[in-house]
């Protein structure tokens, strides 16, 4: 099956730092990757869109010069928490839709990858 | 009205019992539809999708009904194992994958 990977899992640091979360398809071309924050006891809110070789789509309010998100690669999409504040704090995952005919789930199934858990302090 | 509303939880379950969640998307441009199993502190993991004719994967079987905009998943003879926050999740209309999640429903099954 789909495997997506995200590099660091956990990243503790000092405020004002800027952070840099990895996220790959490991055995598959995404020319689509989903950046996602999830704060405690709450769902999963959607932070851009990211399509290989063009600028991510933001979401609305979120913010494009502080969330820098590259995607270079079919493979690997990054994203940079800039100057982070501890407000910043959250669960940041990244899924990376599989295309056509995987069979998992249909063409809109997304796979997600483990998560990175951000600490400011 | 939220995009993507579900049952609030927790449920607390003992094994064995048959449990449903209910959930309602405003969008009614949504064409895909799927339910999602997040454990404590993890990424969600697919369960399954949803189809207009329903369908069923083992003691799980989930349903779709266009016409009221609703979702529903039904999990019999629960173990547990099925112990997760089960996330309803809708692909948004024709705006190229954009998912959007319901605020989940805590399961928990106890002895």
């Amino acid at each position: 099956g789909a495997v997506v990977s995200q590099h660091p899992s956990r990243v503790i640091c000092k405020s004002g730092t800027s952070v840099k979360i990895e996220c790959r398809s490991l055995d598959f071309q995404a020319t689509t990757m989903f950046w996602y924050r999830q704060f405690p006891k709450q769902s999963l809110m959607l932070m851009a869109t990211s399509n290989e070789g063009s600028k991510a789509t933001y979401e609305q309010g979120v913010e494009k010069d502080k969330f820098l998100i590259n995607h270079a690669s079919l493979t690997l999409s990054t994203l940079t928490v800039t100057s982070a504040h501890p407000e910043d704090s959250s669960f940041y995952i990244c899924s990376a839709n599989g295309g056509t005919g995987d069979g998992a789930g249909g063409p809109d199934t997304q796979y997600f990858g483990p998560g990175t858990r951000l600490t400011v302090l | 009205r939220k995009e993507v509303e579900q049952d609030p939880g927790p449920f607390n379950v003992p094994e064995g019992a048959t449990v449903a969640f209910n959930c309602t998307y405003s969008n009614s441009a949504s064409q895909s539809f799927f339910w999602y199993r997040q454990d404590c502190r993890k990424e969600p993991k697919l369960l399954m999708s949803v189809y207009s004719s329903g369908n069923e994967d083992g003691r799980f079987t989930a349903q779709l009904n266009r016409a009221s905009q609703y979702i529903s998943l039904l999990i019999r003879d629960s173990k547990l194992s099925d112990s997760a926050t089960y996330l309803c999740v809708v692909n948004w209309g024709n705006q190229g994958g954009k998912l959007i999640f319901g605020q989940g429903t805590e399961l928990s099954v106890k002895p």
